[in-house]
């Protein structure tokens, strides 16, 4: 198993172009989740979803858009690139939505704005 | 409002050396899951331990130990014997029954260094 994985994993952006970050998972996992990390903050919750064509917002949504139209891949879609959103992109799966799940991390996205 | 607090934002210990990684967490849910996780240099992240709210044993794993205290609702990490492959940022992270759904909470995580 590859386990959950994310491409690309170094972007530039420039303000207000739009790209897409990758992730798939290979275990059947029901949910996904993104993450952002920031210097000093943690992880954030960005967007979520339970299975294939359920999503929902997380903490902090604002300028990303996700859909989910099969099991294995949830797409982040960053729709006009702010230096705001310079960070390190987090995807993460697990069986279910239970609290008690594991969440499994892919290796992350790091992207730049300028 | 912040619900997993780690006070220490770095710890730096010489190897061999003992140290304590401190979380305390806030929640009203009486059914809630707390966990750890290593992110190396490297960059990803590494599941180390999920523990429920109703199991208060101290866990060890080799060097690593964890020490849940509902009444001081903490959930604190021990390694003993530190080593150099244990420099890291360590995160504690909350799920509970009545979040959203599948939602973990971070801390703001400790780094870690060990030197030789």
């Amino acid at each position: 198993n590859a386990g959950v994985t994310q491409t690309p994993k170094f972007q530039v952006l420039k303000t207000g172009q739009s790209m897409t970050l990758q992730c798939a998972q290979d275990m059947n996992h029901e949910y996904m989740s993104w993450y952002r990390q920031d210097p000093g903050m943690g992880l954030r919750l960005i967007h979520y979803s339970v299975g294939a064509g359920i999503t929902d917002q997380g903490e902090v949504p604002n300028g990303y858009n996700v859909s989910r139209s099969t099991t294995e891949d949830f797409p982040l879609r960053l729709l006009s690139a702010a230096p705001s959103q310079t960070s390190v992109y987090f995807c993460a799966s697990s069986y279910s939505d239970r609290e008690y799940n594991e969440q499994f991390f892919g290796p992350g996205t790091r992207l730049t704005v300028l | 409002a912040q619900k997993v607090t780690q006070a220490q934002t770095e710890i730096s210990v010489v190897e061999k050396e003992d140290v304590t990684l401190d979380c305390v967490y806030e929640t009203r849910d009486t059914t809630y899951y707390l966990f750890w996780y290593k992110q190396p240099p490297s960059g990803e992240l590494v599941f180390l331990i999920r523990r429920n709210s109703f199991d208060e044993q101290n866990e060890i794993s080799g060097r690593y130990s964890w020490n849940f205290q509902k009444s001081t609702s903490s959930f604190n990490f021990t390694i003993t014997a530190s080593q150099v492959v244990d420099s890291a940022v360590y995160f504690c992270a909350l799920s509970e029954e009545g979040g959203s759904q599948g939602n973990l909470i971070f801390g703001k995580g400790t780094k870690l260094s060990v030197k030789p």
